[in-house]
């Protein structure tokens, strides 16, 4: 079945660029989207098919997408973006799949 | 705006049925979009249920399709899910979202509900 792998954390320090890396399978020939969730909340959409940012999210959130790995970057880090993030996509046989999740740590 | 609350009990025994409503407010739910469920343990991550579309059409996560149903009731702007012979691994926050899909690939967008703790325990 189809599955998408996350590290398990990444810190970054403020202002700088932290990358999270969504491996899975020919995942390039799909679209990836990636989710932000802070404790205690719903997730939030933060990228949608591949590279998109719904309104209201940062600049800062970017997204790519190739291969078998999609990676979202978030560019001039805020203690604010401090959360875990998931990855997500689309298979035909499996259905919706979210990544293992990666909690960005900003010190 | 939309909005999506869930409802249902927060205790259910195991090997019984877990019942869950989301109520959607600000947006009819016969228009486009597929209505989705989503998981997630304490701690841990995310898991994709299952989605329904007003036209009847519907998506399942495969392991758990023989124990899973959503259904979805216009008249009252409001789908469900039903999960039977739950066991204690079914304990999770379950949310319920909207889903945007295109070319056959969907995924959840904003808002989801608040989520509700669902406890499975004798």
């Amino acid at each position: 079945s189809f599955e998408l792998t996350q590290p398990p954390s990444v810190s970054v320090s403020p202002g700088q660029t932290a990358s999270i890396i969504c491996s899975g399978d020919q995942l390039g020939n799909k679209y990836a989207c990636w989710y932000q969730q802070k404790p205690g909340q719903s997730p939030v959409l933060v990228i949608f098919q591949d590279n998109k940012r719904p309104s209201g999210i940062p600049e800062r959130f970017s997204g790519s997408n190739s291969g078998n790995t999609a990676t979202l970057t978030i560019t001039g880090a805020q203690a604010m973006d401090e959360a875990d993030y998931y990855c997500q996509a689309w298979d035909s046989s499996t259905g919706g799949v979210f990544g293992t999740g990666t909690k960005v740590t900003v010190l | 705006q939309v909005q999506l609350q869930e409802s249902g009990p927060g205790l259910v025994k195991p090997s019984e049925t877990l019942s869950l409503t989301c109520i959607v407010s600000g947006y009819s739910i016969s228009s486009a979009f597929y209505w989705g469920w989503i998981r997630q343990p304490p701690g841990k991550g995310l898991e994709w249920i299952g989605s329904i579309h007003h036209s009847g059409s519907s998506y399942y996560k495969p392991s758990l399709m023989s124990r899973v149903t959503i259904s979805i009731d216009t008249s009252k702007n409001q789908f469900s899910l039903k999960m039977t012979s739950v066991t204690a691994t079914d304990t999770a926050v379950y949310y319920c979202a909207r889903e945007y899909c295109s070319g056959g690939r969907c995924y959840p967008e904003d808002p989801w509900g608040q989520g509700t703790l669902v406890t499975v325990s004798s």
